[in-house]
């Protein structure tokens, strides 16, 4: 089965701070993503990557970074957390771009304070 | 940015109802994908629908793909509780480096 982890479920940081967001996935993979879910607006696309060192501005890049430094993991940055960023950040990673079945991490919840 | 519209957003109803669920979009999707979430979870793939006017069946979940690839919808037929979770459709832009969109999910609620 395939496993995409994101390191923390559950993490409070201060205003100003910078936030690093990890996720691992275990099935070599290609495609890697970054979204954002907040109720009411559905999962929104930040970056996403297809291949090592490679990425791409999704919907919604503003305040964020992203780090591929090896294939099978993805690294999203705050760099001044805020607190619009308080949200649910959902990692996620398909096989390559043919629109194979994109498989989710279980999400880390972020609040900005 | 392209937009994937599902409605409704909210739907409440009774065991043993149907409903359907709709995503429209102006965009055309080289595939489009139907996922189910659970509260604490990341979203899990229940279908993907390919061909313009294909219908694939799951059960009792009922999926088609609008003949233009620009639309989708989700039938369940004799909702139970165990149907109660967030449902999104999601749309795949393979001419877009291979970027999925989702639509904003629909909250099903389905009492005993």
């Amino acid at each position: 089965d395939v496993k995409v982890t994101q390191s923390s479920r559950y993490l409070v940081k201060r205003t100003g701070e910078k936030v690093f967001l990890e996720c691992v996935q275990d099935m070599d993979h290609e495609n890697m993503f970054w979204y954002r879910q907040d109720p009411g607006l559905g999962l929104r696309l930040i970056y996403f990557s297809y291949d090592v060192k490679m990425k791409e501005k999704g919907d919604i890049p503003e305040g964020y970074s992203v780090s591929r430094e090896k294939k099978e993991r993805f690294s999203l940055i705050l760099e001044s957390a805020s607190t619009n960023q308080t949200s649910m950040y959902l990692c996620a990673s398909s096989l390559d771009r043919s629109g194979n079945t994109i498989y989710f991490g279980e999400g880390s919840w972020l609040t900005v304070v | 940015t392209q937009l994937l519209e599902q409605s409704p957003q909210f739907l409440s109803i009774q065991e043993g109802e149907n409903l359907t669920v709709y995503c429209n979009s102006s965009s055309v999707f080289s595939s489009l994908q139907w996922y189910r979430q659970e509260p604490g979870e990341g979203p899990v793939l229940l279908v993907t629908v390919v061909t313009g006017g294909e219908v694939k069946k799951l059960k009792r979940l009922t999926f088609q793909f609008g003949d233009a690839r620009k639309d989708s919808s989700l039938h369940i037929t004799a909702a139970q509780p165990g149907d109660t979770g967030l449902y999104l459709c999601a749309g795949y832009l393979y001419n877009q480096g291979g970027k999925l969109i989702f639509g904003q999910g629909t909250e099903l609620s389905v009492k005993p």
